[in-house]
């Protein structure tokens, strides 16, 4: 079974800058996940869609953070203008139901300059 | 709120030693209890994870035993590997969200 996958990997991006994240889930996962990961924390949850329909994104910040799940499969998170403390891991992660096993994308490593 | 508190790394153990890390809980309710494990360069990784009180969870010689009374999730291991080397992030879960300690990181010395 095909994990999570996450594109880029790596990016590097000056202030102000836009940036875009691509997720896509394991199949029949109707639960997805993007978290922020800043060096020498745990990961903390961004938004959480059910299929395509947002369930919860109270620590969004949405002046420069948006995502989206068109047709409820595949996902993009985008940053825009980017900031210096928006340097971070930003994790992707699926799961079949809300209270299932939540499984992690490999992430993108973003620096702003 | 929920929130998790992690034992401060890093750690550096010898290879064949016993490995603790600790990890307690503040949560409403009762919520399921996991360790994840990141190695260098890859997404995390579900260790194990825990239910409902005094439930273990085991796997690839790791263990950790839901404790409510004391509301901990230590995790355990009797003999470690050089490969065993990552960071390790105890979370829980209430209905649906995880909250994650801030990780603790493993070396393991050959």
């Amino acid at each position: 079974e095909a994990g999570v996958a996450q594109s880029p990997r790596y990016k590097i991006i000056e202030k102000r800058q836009s940036v875009a994240f691509w997720c896509n889930p394991i199949s029949g996962h109707a639960t997805l996940y993007w978290y922020q990961q800043i060096l020498g924390q745990g990961p903390k949850l961004l938004i959480q869609f059910q299929n395509n329909g947002v369930v919860d994104d109270s620590q969004l910040p949405k002046d420069r953070f948006s995502a989206e799940r068109l047709k409820g499969v595949d996902s993009t998170l985008k940053i825009q203008p980017a900031k210096l403390e928006d340097s971070a891991v930003y994790l992707c992660a699926s799961s079949l139901a809300p209270q299932e096993t939540q499984y992690f994308g490999p992430g993108t490593r973003l620096l702003v300059l | 709120g929920n929130s998790v508190t992690q034992m401060e790394g890093p750690v550096t153990l010898s290879e064949e030693a016993f490995l603790t890390i600790n990890c307690t809980y503040t949560a409403t309710g009762y919520p399921s209890l996991f360790w994840y494990v990141q190695y260098p360069g890859e997404g995390l990784q579900l260790l194990l994870k825990a239910t409902k009180a005094d439930d273990k969870g085991s796997n690839k010689g790791f263990e950790a035993t839901y404790r409510k009374e004391t509301t901990s999730f230590h995790l355990e291991k009797g003999s470690v590997q050089v490969s065993d080397s990552a960071v390790y992030f105890c979370a829980l879960s209430d209905r649906w969200q995880l909250t994650f300690g801030s990780g603790t990181q493993l070396t393991v010395l050959p």
